[in-house]
């Protein structure tokens, strides 16, 4: 069962721009979310992570907002750079479940 | 400090095979995940290891087994192996169990013939 889904497999956007990628779960148990940067031939790496306590965090250019109500949350990549293009997870967990990954949004910023 | 190590990077096997694969994680770690990644399904959870004991198990037939030694490495392993087991197999490692931020290793491509 995918409890935790990205329904957009792929975004495209123009550099500089701003990328959303949103990502939907089920499980009102979780109550820690990341999100994960992967490129081909290597393994994901960690982006951004936030806890169900809080609604919203930042880091540089990476912002994840979390609607718990909505048990939704999205990345918002602001400026978009060619070197974000990548395949970002999002995965969610709680603290004696395992994590559960989305099956990921392909990310293209263009020149 | 080194990251997390798979091996083999890349396997070829053929249908009724078995394998095994195999993971280093940072040094320090003792928690270690197995997920498979396949187009289109993302990442599928297989198992967690901490400690030397199962923490947890994903919903994949009992052909899918693993194992983790004494110094927190890690081996899966895969018998009577079936065309749809092709796939990349990441292992992640952590401090502690999966709450915490995970750090994946390259992963090993499957691909059965």
């Amino acid at each position: 069962d995918q409890q935790v889904k990205q329904n957009s497999p792929s975004l495209s956007v123009q550099e500089g721009r701003i990328s959303i990628l949103n990502c939907d779960y089920t499980n009102s148990m979780f109550d820690y979310f990341l999100w994960y940067k992967k490129y081909p031939a290597e393994g994901p790496t960690f982006l951004i992570s936030i806890s169900s306590i809080k609604d919203k965090n930042e880091d540089g250019r990476f912002t994840v907002f979390l609607n718990k109500s909505a048990k939704h949350l999205s990345l918002h990549i602001v400026p978009s750079q060619p070197g974000d293009s990548a395949v970002y997870f999002c995965a969610a967990s709680s603290n004696n479940n395992d994590m559960r990954f989305g099956a990921g949004t392909r990310l293209t910023v263009k020149p | 400090k080194a990251g997390v190590t798979q091996t083999p990077r890349y396997l070829i096997k053929t249908r009724g095979q078995q394998v095994t694969l195999s993971c280093s994680p940072i040094s320090g770690h003792r928690s270690v995940s197995w997920y498979q990644q396949t187009p289109g399904q993302g990442l599928q959870f297989l198992f967690e290891y901490f400690s030397e004991t199962q923490r947890n198990k994903g919903n994949f037939p009992g052909r899918f087994s693993g194992r983790q030694f004494s110094n927190s490495r890690s081996e899966m392993n895969v018998s009577t192996l079936e065309l749809g087991d092709s796939a990349l197999y990441l292992c992640a490692s952590s401090l502690e169990p999966s709450y915490n931020e995970q750090f994946f290793g390259p992963g090993t491509r499957l691909t059965v013939l």
